[in-house]
Protein backbone atom coordinates (compact mmCIF):
# COMPACT_ATOMS: atom_id res chain seq x y z
CA UNK A 1 0.00 0.00 0.00
CA UNK A 2 0.78 3.68 0.42
CA UNK A 3 1.92 3.95 -3.21
CA UNK A 4 2.73 7.15 -4.74
CA UNK A 5 3.15 7.68 -9.05
CA UNK A 6 4.54 10.10 -10.89
CA UNK A 7 3.73 10.96 -14.62
CA UNK A 8 5.32 11.15 -16.75
CA UNK A 9 8.60 9.64 -15.50
CA UNK A 10 10.96 11.77 -17.86
CA UNK A 11 10.17 14.66 -20.67
CA UNK A 12 11.71 16.64 -22.79
CA UNK A 13 10.69 19.66 -23.66
CA UNK A 14 11.47 23.25 -26.03
CA UNK A 15 12.60 26.45 -24.44
CA UNK A 16 9.10 28.80 -23.66
CA UNK A 17 6.71 25.74 -23.48
CA UNK A 18 4.82 24.56 -20.80
CA UNK A 19 5.20 21.15 -18.69
CA UNK A 20 2.63 19.50 -16.85
CA UNK A 21 3.97 16.24 -14.30
CA UNK A 22 1.36 14.73 -12.16
CA UNK A 23 1.71 13.02 -8.75
CA UNK A 24 -1.17 10.95 -7.86
CA UNK A 25 -1.64 8.46 -4.44
CA UNK A 26 -3.32 5.11 -5.86
CA UNK A 27 -4.23 3.37 -2.84
CA UNK A 28 -4.53 6.02 0.14
CA UNK A 29 -6.34 9.96 -0.25
CA UNK A 30 -3.75 12.91 0.63
CA UNK A 31 -4.99 16.15 1.57
CA UNK A 32 -1.03 17.55 1.66
CA UNK A 33 1.15 16.61 -1.56
CA UNK A 34 4.94 17.59 -1.43
CA UNK A 35 6.70 19.29 -4.58
CA UNK A 36 10.44 18.82 -4.72
CA UNK A 37 13.39 19.85 -6.29
CA UNK A 38 16.70 17.87 -6.63
CA UNK A 39 19.68 19.17 -8.47
CA UNK A 40 22.22 16.76 -9.57
CA UNK A 41 23.95 15.37 -6.38
CA UNK A 42 22.48 17.91 -3.89
CA UNK A 43 18.93 16.84 -1.62
CA UNK A 44 15.80 17.29 -2.39
CA UNK A 45 14.62 20.86 -2.29
CA UNK A 46 10.96 21.40 -0.84
CA UNK A 47 9.67 23.82 -3.74
CA UNK A 48 5.62 23.91 -2.20
CA UNK A 49 3.13 22.38 -0.56
CA UNK A 50 0.00 21.75 -2.37
CA UNK A 51 -3.29 21.67 -0.47
CA UNK A 52 -6.33 20.24 -1.57
CA UNK A 53 -9.09 22.34 -2.12
CA UNK A 54 -6.59 25.68 -1.53
CA UNK A 55 -3.89 27.29 -2.91
CA UNK A 56 -0.28 25.89 -2.62
CA UNK A 57 1.79 27.45 -0.55
CA UNK A 58 5.31 28.22 -1.92
CA UNK A 59 8.70 28.69 -0.09
CA UNK A 60 10.55 31.25 -0.14
CA UNK A 61 12.87 32.05 -3.84
CA UNK A 62 10.44 29.87 -5.81
CA UNK A 63 8.31 31.96 -8.28
CA UNK A 64 4.13 30.65 -7.78
CA UNK A 65 3.62 32.33 -11.70
CA UNK A 66 6.44 29.90 -13.20
CA UNK A 67 5.51 26.39 -10.95
CA UNK A 68 1.77 26.17 -11.12
CA UNK A 69 0.65 23.79 -8.78
CA UNK A 70 -3.12 22.51 -8.62
CA UNK A 71 -4.34 20.08 -6.05
CA UNK A 72 -7.70 19.74 -6.86
CA UNK A 73 -8.56 15.83 -5.30
CA UNK A 74 -7.47 13.83 -2.63
CA UNK A 75 -5.46 12.05 -5.06
CA UNK A 76 -3.86 14.45 -7.13
CA UNK A 77 -2.07 16.94 -7.30
CA UNK A 78 -0.05 18.61 -10.51
CA UNK A 79 2.96 20.56 -11.10
CA UNK A 80 2.63 22.54 -14.51
CA UNK A 81 6.36 24.00 -15.20
CA UNK A 82 5.57 27.27 -17.19
CA UNK A 83 7.53 29.32 -20.32
CA UNK A 84 10.08 26.48 -19.03
CA UNK A 85 13.70 27.74 -19.59
CA UNK A 86 17.06 25.20 -19.70
CA UNK A 87 17.68 26.28 -16.24
CA UNK A 88 14.41 24.58 -15.33
CA UNK A 89 15.85 21.14 -16.00
CA UNK A 90 15.85 19.34 -12.93
CA UNK A 91 14.58 16.04 -11.59
CA UNK A 92 11.50 16.94 -9.78
CA UNK A 93 9.77 14.66 -6.88
CA UNK A 94 6.58 14.55 -5.12
CA UNK A 95 5.01 13.19 -1.89
CA UNK A 96 2.17 12.94 -0.59
CA UNK A 97 0.84 12.42 3.05
CA UNK A 98 -1.66 9.80 4.04
CA UNK A 99 -4.99 11.73 5.24
CA UNK A 100 -4.43 12.42 9.19
CA UNK A 101 -0.39 10.83 9.23
CA UNK A 102 1.10 13.86 9.13
CA UNK A 103 4.35 11.91 9.88
CA UNK A 104 4.27 9.47 7.11
CA UNK A 105 5.05 10.26 3.24
CA UNK A 106 5.61 8.79 0.55
CA UNK A 107 7.83 9.45 -2.45
CA UNK A 108 6.93 9.69 -6.08
CA UNK A 109 9.51 7.85 -8.30
CA UNK A 110 10.32 11.48 -9.83
CA UNK A 111 10.70 13.18 -12.81
CA UNK A 112 13.45 14.35 -14.89
CA UNK A 113 12.70 17.30 -16.76
CA UNK A 114 15.46 18.74 -19.76
CA UNK A 115 14.78 21.96 -21.65
CA UNK A 116 16.58 22.28 -24.58
CA UNK B 1 15.01 26.72 12.66
CA UNK B 2 15.21 23.15 11.46
CA UNK B 3 18.22 21.66 10.15
CA UNK B 4 19.36 18.20 8.98
CA UNK B 5 23.39 17.50 8.77
CA UNK B 6 24.96 14.69 6.80
CA UNK B 7 28.70 15.29 7.57
CA UNK B 8 29.84 12.76 4.94
CA UNK B 9 29.33 13.62 1.12
CA UNK B 10 30.33 10.24 -0.04
CA UNK B 11 31.43 7.22 1.23
CA UNK B 12 33.16 3.94 -0.07
CA UNK B 13 33.26 0.49 1.49
CA UNK B 14 34.25 -2.67 0.55
CA UNK B 15 31.69 -5.06 0.17
CA UNK B 16 30.98 -7.42 3.39
CA UNK B 17 32.06 -4.32 5.34
CA UNK B 18 30.14 -2.44 7.76
CA UNK B 19 28.76 0.72 7.67
CA UNK B 20 28.02 3.57 9.15
CA UNK B 21 26.16 6.94 7.97
CA UNK B 22 26.08 10.00 10.09
CA UNK B 23 23.08 12.11 10.55
CA UNK B 24 22.58 14.99 13.13
CA UNK B 25 19.57 16.75 13.32
CA UNK B 26 18.35 20.22 15.12
CA UNK B 27 15.08 20.61 16.32
CA UNK B 28 13.64 22.31 19.45
CA UNK B 29 11.56 18.83 20.07
CA UNK B 30 11.56 15.33 19.78
CA UNK B 31 11.54 15.53 16.05
CA UNK B 32 10.30 12.37 14.02
CA UNK B 33 13.35 11.24 12.30
CA UNK B 34 13.89 9.17 8.54
CA UNK B 35 16.06 7.57 6.64
CA UNK B 36 15.50 7.10 2.80
CA UNK B 37 17.35 5.77 -0.18
CA UNK B 38 17.56 7.09 -3.60
CA UNK B 39 19.52 5.16 -6.14
CA UNK B 40 19.71 7.04 -9.76
CA UNK B 41 16.87 8.53 -11.59
CA UNK B 42 14.39 7.34 -9.09
CA UNK B 43 12.00 7.99 -6.04
CA UNK B 44 13.11 7.84 -2.50
CA UNK B 45 12.80 4.51 -0.92
CA UNK B 46 11.85 4.50 2.87
CA UNK B 47 14.68 2.79 4.90
CA UNK B 48 13.44 2.93 8.72
CA UNK B 49 12.11 5.79 10.88
CA UNK B 50 12.06 6.79 14.40
CA UNK B 51 8.87 8.44 16.06
CA UNK B 52 9.48 7.27 20.05
CA UNK B 53 10.15 3.99 21.98
CA UNK B 54 13.01 1.87 21.39
CA UNK B 55 15.70 4.12 20.36
CA UNK B 56 17.23 1.43 18.26
CA UNK B 57 15.26 0.95 14.85
CA UNK B 58 15.13 -1.48 12.33
CA UNK B 59 14.17 -0.91 8.37
CA UNK B 60 14.58 -2.85 5.45
CA UNK B 61 17.17 -4.49 3.42
CA UNK B 62 19.50 -5.19 6.83
CA UNK B 63 19.77 -1.74 8.31
CA UNK B 64 19.36 0.13 11.37
CA UNK B 65 19.70 3.24 13.31
CA UNK B 66 19.79 4.53 16.56
CA UNK B 67 18.44 7.56 18.20
CA UNK B 68 20.51 9.53 20.60
CA UNK B 69 18.87 12.60 22.13
CA UNK B 70 22.18 13.50 23.86
CA UNK B 71 24.38 13.75 20.46
CA UNK B 72 20.95 15.23 18.21
CA UNK B 73 22.20 12.03 15.99
CA UNK B 74 20.58 9.34 14.18
CA UNK B 75 23.28 7.23 12.66
CA UNK B 76 22.38 4.80 10.17
CA UNK B 77 24.24 0.99 9.95
CA UNK B 78 24.51 -2.09 8.50
CA UNK B 79 26.81 -4.84 9.74
CA UNK B 80 27.20 -6.27 6.41
CA UNK B 81 27.32 -3.77 3.22
CA UNK B 82 25.70 -5.29 -0.46
CA UNK B 83 26.97 -4.44 -3.37
CA UNK B 84 23.31 -3.87 -4.52
CA UNK B 85 23.51 -0.90 -1.44
CA UNK B 86 25.56 1.57 -3.54
CA UNK B 87 23.08 4.65 -3.13
CA UNK B 88 22.44 8.27 -2.00
CA UNK B 89 21.05 7.56 1.25
CA UNK B 90 19.43 10.97 2.80
CA UNK B 91 18.57 11.69 6.55
CA UNK B 92 15.35 13.62 7.13
CA UNK B 93 13.59 15.48 10.25
CA UNK B 94 9.80 15.62 9.71
CA UNK B 95 8.32 18.49 11.47
CA UNK B 96 4.16 18.78 11.27
CA UNK B 97 3.58 18.01 7.96
CA UNK B 98 6.67 19.09 6.41
CA UNK B 99 9.94 17.26 5.97
CA UNK B 100 13.54 19.07 6.45
CA UNK B 101 16.42 16.97 4.34
CA UNK B 102 19.84 16.74 5.27
CA UNK B 103 22.45 16.98 2.05
CA UNK B 104 22.55 12.88 1.39
CA UNK B 105 25.52 10.87 1.68
CA UNK B 106 26.45 9.01 -1.66
CA UNK B 107 27.63 5.39 -0.79
CA UNK B 108 30.06 3.65 -2.81
CA UNK B 109 30.80 -0.43 -2.54
CA UNK B 110 33.87 -1.81 -3.87
CA UNK B 111 33.70 -5.52 -4.65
Amino acid sequence: GAVVSQHPSWVICKSGTSVKIECRSLDFQATTMFWYRQFPKQSLMLMATSNEGSKATYEQGVEKDKFLINHASLTLSTLTVTSAHPEDSSFYICSANPRGRFTEAFFGQGTRLTVV
Amino acid sequence: AQSVTQPDIHITVSEGASLELRCNYSYGATPYLFWYVQSPGQGLQLLLKYFSGDTLVQGIKGFEAEFKRSQSSFNLRKPSVHWSDAAEYFCAVGTGNQFYFGTGTSLTVIP
